[in-house]
């Protein structure tokens, strides 16, 4: 089993849809969740991160954590085409011999059609 | 700000020769680095940690003798892919950062590897 799974999509939605991608985890120890916006042959790019349990909003963008259920999400409103890209989840556990390193999901294809 | 270059974008070698790829920190000094490997529609997978002026610290599985990390500068990080093989051919990027921060790091656009 992975660590971390994502739903490979591909997904496809009209101009202005509501985007919800998510990440399932099975590693209790993860503390920190970050989306990243990765397009084709580039490096990814963060969109946003959260520590611990909880929701983040910026823009547009939602993250959601519950540890609990170890499951976070990301909500993309009025999504755009220029959202059309791969989106990765990457987890991380903290300090120690983890300090610093990513474990990413398998990322989500998001096409916005207009 | 924040902004990691790497050298070359795309290589391609042939079987049984040495590649090195150049990381670097454009606009600040990264006391770490990161250098990942990205299959087609596969994730990124970390392959080794490096901390400037020390040796790299390898992933379970990655072959330390084939994969050379070296981290000379705050601002340069190299992977040399030795002796390399039509498998090796893959996606390579590195990320830096000033803290080792979790979410405080910076990729680079990645290196198109292929292995003829």
């Amino acid at each position: 089993q992975k660590e971390v799974e994502q739903d490979p999509g591909p997904l496809s939605v009209p101009e202005g849809a509501i985007v919800s991608l998510n990440c399932t985890y099975s590693n209790s120890a993860f503390q920190y969740f970050m989306w990243y916006r990765q397009y084709s042959r580039k490096g990814p790019e963060l969109l946003m991160y959260t520590y611990s349990s909880g929701n983040k909003e910026d823009g547009r963008f939602t993250a959601q954590v519950d540890k609990s259920s170890k499951y976070i999400s990301l909500f993309i409103r009025d999504s755009q085409p220029s959202d059309s890209a791969t989106y990765l989840c990457a987890m991380s556990a903290g300090g120690g011999t983890s300090y610093g390193k990513l474990t990413f999901g398998q990322g989500t294809i998001l096409t916005v059609h207009p | 700000g924040a902004v990691v270059s790497q050298h070359p974008s795309w290589v391609i070698c042939k079987s049984g020769t040495s590649v090195k790829i150049e990381c670097r920190s454009l606009d600040f000094q990264a006391t770490t680095m990161f250098w990942y490997r990205q299959f087609p529609k596969q994730s990124l997978m970390l392959m080794a940690t490096s901390n400037e002026g020390s040796k790299a610290t390898y992933e379970q599985g990655v072959e330390k003798d084939k994969f050379l990390i070296n981290h000379a500068s705050l601002t340069l990080s190299t992977l040399t892919v030795t002796s390399a093989h039509p498998e090796d051919s893959s996606f390579y990027i590195c990320s830096a950062s000033t803290s080792g921060i979790q979410y405080e790091q910076y990729f680079g656009p990645g290196t198109r590897l292929t292995v003829t």
